[in-house]
């Protein structure tokens, strides 16, 4: 079955550390995201990318990184955390159809103390 | 820029009772935007419940619908009798063209046995 996977689940990271999330994808999409989720605010865009070796800045790219070496994989780095950061994470792929949907991953939750 | 405002924090239900979220939405880009309402459900990533591309038509699944609304710029969700399953947190999208989708800041639906 078609899926987004992330790891890890649940992080926990010092301040001024470097985190890594990781997302991989069976669904052959070329095109992934990665969304940080806050308690009210709605899903906010970090990066994006159209295809293995492409990352573009999405409205919140501030403070990230984003590797996309293969179709399947696409990461989001965190070269040095702050307490700010503390989050869940989400990564999704979609199709490049206008009218396509996207499918997510379970989501990563970040603690930086 | 394109958003998405929908009923905010928890709405509690009794279980068997009739449910709506509000959801309205400001497009900049020509032409009218996909509409779309995910959910997660507890330790889960976003799934999507259902989408509309066309202005004036309706969408379902599972027992909830939402009509798009060109007129009113909203894209409510009702359900007719909820059950405890459908505990979860809702979020209405929008996506207005090209790659990307604007989330409203999501409503937590606690139902009640």
């Amino acid at each position: 079955e078609a899926a987004v996977t992330q790891s890890p689940r649940n992080k926990v990271a010092v301040t001024g550390g470097k985190v890594t999330l990781s997302c991989n994808q069976t669904n052959n999409h070329n095109n992934m995201y990665w969304y940080r989720q806050d308690t009210g605010h709605g899903l906010r865009l970090i990066h994006y990318s159209y295809g293995a070796g492409s990352t573009e800045k999405g409205d919140i790219p501030d403070g990230y990184k984003a590797s996309r070496p293969s179709q399947e994989n696409f990461s989001l780095i965190l070269e040095l955390a702050t307490p700010s950061q503390t989050s869940v994470y989400f990564c999704a792929s979609g199709d490049v159809g206008a009218n396509s949907d996207y499918t997510f991953g379970s989501g990563t939750r970040l603690l930086v103390i | 820029g394109d958003s998405v405002t929908q009923t905010e924090g928890q709405v509690t239900v009794s279980e068997s009772k009739s449910l709506i979220i509000n959801c309205t939405y400001s497009a900049t880009s020509i032409g009218y935007p996909n509409l779309f309402w995910y959910v997660r459900y507890p330790g889960e990533g976003l799934q999507l419940l259902l989408k509309v591309i066309t202005a004036g038509q309706k969408g379902s699944s599972r027992g909830f619908e939402a009509t798009y609304n060109k007129e009113a710029t909203s894209f409510h969700l009702q359900k007719a009798s909820v059950q405890e399953s459908d505990s979860a947190v809702y979020y209405c999208a929008l996506r207005a063209g090209g790659y990307k989708v604007v989330f409203g800041s999501g409503t937590r639906l606690l139902v009640s046995p």
